[in-house]
């Protein structure tokens, strides 16, 4: 049981260049999210799951793009990369059920875009 | 104004004090409420989930939630150095189609003295 893998961990880009952030769960969990945590911000929500082809924005959204073919996978694209998306991106996986709530935060990709 | 108001520290305290730390919200919409603790360079990791009213303790930690107030709370009871961390609070409106955007406040940075 990994729980939430997220790779790569570190990945510098130039402005204008796409790329592929991967995050995999192993729990069969049904909620899955992206956030982006920067200094003195918090998290805020980029796009999120909540099932198998079911995806929905969050806070911002803006450049980036992700798609939910399995339970298992949800990949986050950086359509064209901006100096503005410089962050920490972070992928979760939640479940809920009557009082039970449980969530995993995997360990974080390292955006740097010059 | 941001949905969620964290102070976000540091607050220092000496090992055995008790750490206090508190958000505030202004959209009444939000139902389930909970604390994440995050190391440094590593992910957030769920503490404690509330939902509505009340307090709910799980070891040396209590939280509360004061809705009419729109207040909520985390103690640490008995501090240790190994608490020191991010304290982030985030809330939920719960419905089934949006109970996964949770907004999160800034985080609270902690530091817990020997």
């Amino acid at each position: 049981n990994a729980g939430v893998t997220q790779t790569p961990k570190f990945q510098v880009l130039k402005t204008g260049q796409s790329m592929t952030l991967q995050c995999a769960q192993d729990m069969n969990h049904e909620y899955m999210s992206w956030y982006r945590q920067d200094p003195g911000m918090g998290l805020r929500l980029i796009h999120y799951s909540v099932g198998a082809g079911i995806t929905d924005q969050g806070e911002v959204p803006n450049g980036y793009n992700v798609s939910r073919s399995t339970t298992e996978d949800f990949p986050l694209r950086l359509l064209s990369a901006a100096p503005s998306q410089t962050s920490v991106y972070f992928c979760a996986s939640s479940y809920r059920w009557d009082t039970t709530y449980e969530q995993y935060f995997g360990p974080g990709t390292r955006l740097t875009v010059t | 104004q941001k949905e969620v108001e964290q102070d976000p520290g540091p607050l220092s305290v000496p090992e055995g004090a008790i750490v206090s730390l508190n958000c505030t919200y202004s959209n009444s919409a939000f139902q389930y409420f909970m604390w994440y603790r995050q190391y440094s360079r590593k992910g957030p990791e769920l503490l404690m989930y509330t939902y509505s009213s009340g307090n709910k303790e799980d070891g040396r930690f209590t939280a509360q939630v004061d809705k009419s107030s729109k207040y909520i709370s985390l103690f640490i009871r008995d501090s240790q150095p190994s608490d020191s961390a991010t304290y982030l609070c985030a809330l939920s409106p719960g419905t089934t189609d949006s109970w996964g955007k949770l907004q999160f406040g800034a985080g609270t940075q902690v530091v817990v003295t020997p």
